[in-house]
């Protein structure tokens, strides 16, 4: 049984360049949840989402950043015109259902941005 | 505003003694607490979690306690081993601005465990 699938595991971007994130979910998870994690910071929440819906978008930024999860696929977090503070660790999480504790990480994609 | 702190960056035991790391909140309105083990280059791990509505909550060799009106919890790892040498974040589950329950984690503590 696979756990979370995430890649690329590096990612590097020239500012003004575009990043795009996958993340698989566990097989029969539904819910997707992505974090980033900062240097010398903890994992802060981005975005929730459910196949083909996002549920909560309050921890993401305004501007350049979306999320997608389609029905057939993977879940896409894309960051346009990156910029060097974009460079941070992005985590996504996958559950069965709401349950906080039954949330289940990948291994992350680190990005930076020269 | 930093909701959940770990106010410890490090910490070294030796094997075989027992960790102790801690976690303080702010946020009166979290009813669930979880620690989260990490390895370098991977995800974090859920280890451990505790309700609101107890005290303490023991799995093995790690115990999490949580004292409310402090808004303070602690995990005890006893005995210590070498493998539990990681990165441990407490995450604190709450609503977030839009309305739905997400977590908050701390900064993390990395523990070293010296043979």
């Amino acid at each position: 049984n696979a756990g979370v699938m995430q890649n690329p595991r590096h990612l590097v971007r020239r500012r003004g360049q575009e990043a795009r994130l996958r993340c698989s979910p566990m097989k029969g998870h539904s819910h997707v949840y992505w974090y980033r994690q900062l240097p010398e910071e903890g994992l802060k929440f981005m975005v929730y989402l459910q196949k083909e819906n996002i549920i909560d978008e309050s921890g993401m930024p305004k501007e350049r950043f979306s999320a997608e999860f389609p029905k057939e696929g993977p879940s896409i977090l894309r960051i346009q015109q990156v910029v060097r503070g974009d460079s941070a660790a992005y985590f996504c999480a996958s559950s069965l259902g709401i349950g906080i504790d039954e949330q289940f990480f990948g291994p992350g994609t680190r990005l930076t941005v020269l | 505003d930093q909701q959940v702190k770990q106010n410890s960056p490090s910490l070294s035991v030796q094997e075989g003694r027992i960790s102790i790391l801690n976690c303080d909140y702010t946020n009166s309105m979290f009813d669930y607490f979880l620690w989260y083990k990490k390895y370098p280059a991977e995800g974090p791990t859920f280890l451990i979690s505790i309700s609101s509505i107890k005290d303490k909550n023991e799995d093995g060799r790690f115990t999490v306690f949580l004292n409310k009106s402090a808004k303070h919890l602690s995990l005890h790892i006893v005995p210590s081993q070498p493998g539990d040498s990681a990165v441990y974040f407490c995450a604190a589950k709450g609503l977030s601005g839009a309305g739905s329950y997400q977590l908050t984690f701390g900064k993390g503590t990395k523990l070293s465990v010296i043979p």
